[in-house]
């Protein structure tokens, strides 16, 4: 099936700096990829719609100066979380749509 | 705006025995759900959709619209169905929102 990969898979950044998360679909071409945000015993949150050659669409509530939403080609979306805080801490989920979405394993990022 | 409910964030049945799942859903138009499987230290992966009305793993989910709901069930449940289970609706752009998810243990 198809698969999709983040990295990196956890992360530990100092309060004020800015992180990178990949999120690339393997065997496969995605013109749209999602990305999740999921605290600790919760259910995922869309935050946004990463397209391919265009603007990402953000959740209402979702910073998009904080989170910013590169999709660069069919295979590879980045979130990039700028000027981290404590409160960003999470886990962070992309998926790739062909057909149906499929999900990558996660980033657990912690803000320290 | 939608929204998705699973009732429970528990529920252990002993293996055999049936399991339901509950979800119910609000949404102004016209509903495409999910249900998704979350397995120990495992991705998230889709179990089924309601249009495509295929049984996976011995699993069915029937979508209700008059009582709108979306219910997971199976005649014998097995130790491997434990896991978290979310159920998700697809709105617009394909995107989905999902419910709080429900963590089944299935007991020996």
């Amino acid at each position: 099936g198809a698969v999709v990969s983040q990295h990196p898979s956890w992360v530990i950044c100092k309060s004020g700096t800015s992180v990178k998360i990949e999120c690339r679909s393997l065997d496969f071409q995605a013109t749209t990829m999602f990305w999740y945000r999921q605290f600790p015993k919760q259910s995922l949150m869309l935050m946004a719609t990463s397209n391919e050659g265009s603007k990402a669409t953000y959740e209402q509530g979702v910073e998009k100066d904080k989170f910013l939403i590169n999709h660069a080609s069919l295979t590879l979306s980045t979130l990039t979380v700028t000027s981290a805080h404590p409160e960003d801490s999470s886990f962070y989920i992309c998926s790739a749509s062909s057909l149906e979405q499929y999900f990558g394993p996660g980033t657990r990022l912690t803000v320290t | 705006a939608q929204r998705v409910t699973q009732p429970e964030k528990l529920l252990s049945v002993f293996k055999g025995a049936p399991v339901e799942l509950k979800c119910n859903y609000s949404y102004s138009g016209s509903p495409e759900l999910f249900w998704y499987v979350q397995y120990s230290r495992q991705r998230l992966q889709l179990l089924l959709r309601h249009i495509s009305r295929e049984s996976i793993k011995g699993f069915t989910a029937d979508l209700n619209k008059g009582e709108t709901s979306f219910h997971l069930k199976k005649p014998f449940a097995q130790e491997e169905d434990s896991a978290m289970y979310y159920c998700a609706l697809e709105t617009s752009g394909s995107r989905l929102t999902f419910g709080e998810g429900t963590q089944l243990t299935v007991n020996p």
